[in-house]
């Protein structure tokens, strides 16, 4: 299979723990983005990568938030002291963009739901 | 920023019947938009996208979206769903200069009744 692929699929937690999560992405794509979804709701933005490179960040990424992707390839998520409003579904998304393709839609991953108790 | 809004939250509709899914989108720029489907414990798949062109485009089941500029609408059309197209339905808008974000709106849960 090379779509994107999340580890874990699922993570209970306690409150004030921390977790991470991990993302591959399809392996020629240069872009990788963050999403978290709740229920009822559409993807929300966190960030995304250009390669190694941190682009954008939403201010819905609280300092307990981080992300990382160290070569280029795959990602990490961080949540550090989570919180019970952290519970939700992150997803992972990948695309390659360049100057020719700024329509080339994102392919998802299948998410890692994250539920704080 | 972008905002999507889609207007039906849900849409029940017996099978074999014609379904629309609506979406408006806030924006005086260019974009490109998305239709994504999510079934039950899966990621967001691809359903059509308009980049430019033609304002009709199609999907391989059946689906098809009409992009209107001057309404700033992309609404998603059937006109005979099957049982196996009872999903979430999101829109999305990115723009056409930076595409680096994408916009969602809040999804369609659309339920075909037998």
């Amino acid at each position: 299979d090379t779509g994107v692929s999340q580890d874990p699929r699922h993570k209970i937690t306690k409150r004030g723990q921390n977790v991470t999560f991990r993302c591959d992405p399809i392996s020629e794509h240069n872009r990788l983005y963050w999403y978290r979804q709740t229920l009822g709701q559409g993807p929300e933005f966190l960030t995304y990568f250009q390669n190694e490179a941190q682009l954008e960040k939403s201010r819905l990424l609280s300092d307990r938030f981080s992300a990382e992707r160290p070569k280029g390839s795959f990602s990490t998520l961080e949540i550090q002291r989570t919180e019970q409003g952290d519970s939700a579904m992150y997803l992972c998304a990948s695309r390659f963009s360049s100057p020719r393709t700024g329509g080339n839609e994102q392919f998802f991953g299948p998410g890692t739901r994250l539920t704080v108790l | 920023a972008q905002s999507v809004t889609q207007l039906d939250s849900q849409v029940p509709v017996f099978e074999e019947a014609p379904v629309e899914l609506r979406c408006n989108y806030s924006s005086s720029v260019s974009v490109y938009l998305f239709w994504y489907v999510q079934y039950p414990n899966q990621g967001l798949q691809l359903l059509l996208k308009y980049l430019s062109g033609s304002t009709l485009v199609e999907s391989i089941n059946g689906f098809e979206a009409e992009f209107n500029k001057s309404q700033t609408s992309f609404h998603l059309r059937k006109p005979s769903v099957h049982i196996s197209d009872t999903a979430e339905y999101f829109c999305a808008v990115s723009d056409r200069m930076t595409g680096n974000q994408f916009y969602f709106g809040t999804g369609t849960s659309l339920t075909v009744i037998p």
